[in-house]
């Protein structure tokens, strides 16, 4: 089944203590990026990543670091978690860009304590 | 700069009635225009999409979208809500630049629900 998955699915943590949050997909899709979601703000990108080893930054990516090492997997690391990074996050996937149809992950939700 | 608008934030409708979720952006060209749906606990999923051609396009589970230039909008429709439609949905406009850079813009998405 072509999917998009995500781990965790649900995390507390504290201020400063890094944290992953791990992105995989099966459709060997070229274009991966991360969004977090928050009420009245809607979707923002926080970074993406056009195909292996290649990223660059989204709308609001203060705070966060990605990687991609391997075509699958698109890790989201937040080193030093605060609290205004508690979110709701998307991790999302298509073939070549932007304007392919986005598959999504099922969501993190992180609170930061 | 690209920007998209959902001016009702939550919207009420008996089951069986009529829907119609209203979508305005701002773009420079022809834009590639989207209507996504979260359902309660789950990620995005594509409801239909419009990149060139006939206006009115049909998507899954019943819905459709029609773009109309003159008045920069994509509104999404359906004939006759179920109540497995309560759902957030969000519309979101992009495009593809001469440089090859893809754009993608979501708004901030209107919240359904479906009453009995």
């Amino acid at each position: 089944e072509a999917q998009v998955t995500q781990n965790p699915r649900y995390l507390i943590t504290v201020t400063g203590k890094k944290l992953t949050v791990t992105c995989s997909q099966n459709m060997n899709h070229e274009y991966m990026s991360w969004y977090r979601q928050d009420p009245g703000l809607g979707l923002r990108q926080i970074y993406y990543s056009m195909n292996v080893e290649v990223t660059d930054k989204g709308d609001v990516p203060e705070g966060y670091k990605v990687s991609r090492k391997e075509k699958r997997n698109f890790p989201l690391i937040l080193e030093s978690p605060s609290p205004n990074q508690t979110s709701l996050y998307f991790c999302a996937s298509s073939l070549k860009d932007r304007t392919d149809t986005q598959y999504f992950g099922p969501g993190t939700r992180l609170t930061v304590l | 700069a690209q920007s998209v608008t959902q001016p009702d934030i939550h919207i009420t409708v008996s089951e069986g009635a009529s829907l119609e979720l209203r979508c305005n952006y701002s773009y420079g060209a022809t834009p590639y225009l989207f209507w996504y749906v979260q359902s309660p606990g789950q990620g995005l999923q594509l409801l239909l999409k419009y990149f060139s051609g006939d206006t009115l396009v049909q998507g899954i589970k019943g819905f459709e979208a029609e773009f109309k230039r003159s008045q920069s909008s994509f509104n999404l429709r359906k004939p006759s809500v179920h109540w497995s439609d309560a759902a957030e949905y969000f519309c979101a406009v992009g495009g593809v630049m001469n440089s090859g850079y893809s754009t993608l813009t979501f708004g901030k998405g209107t919240m359904l629900l479906v009453s009995p």
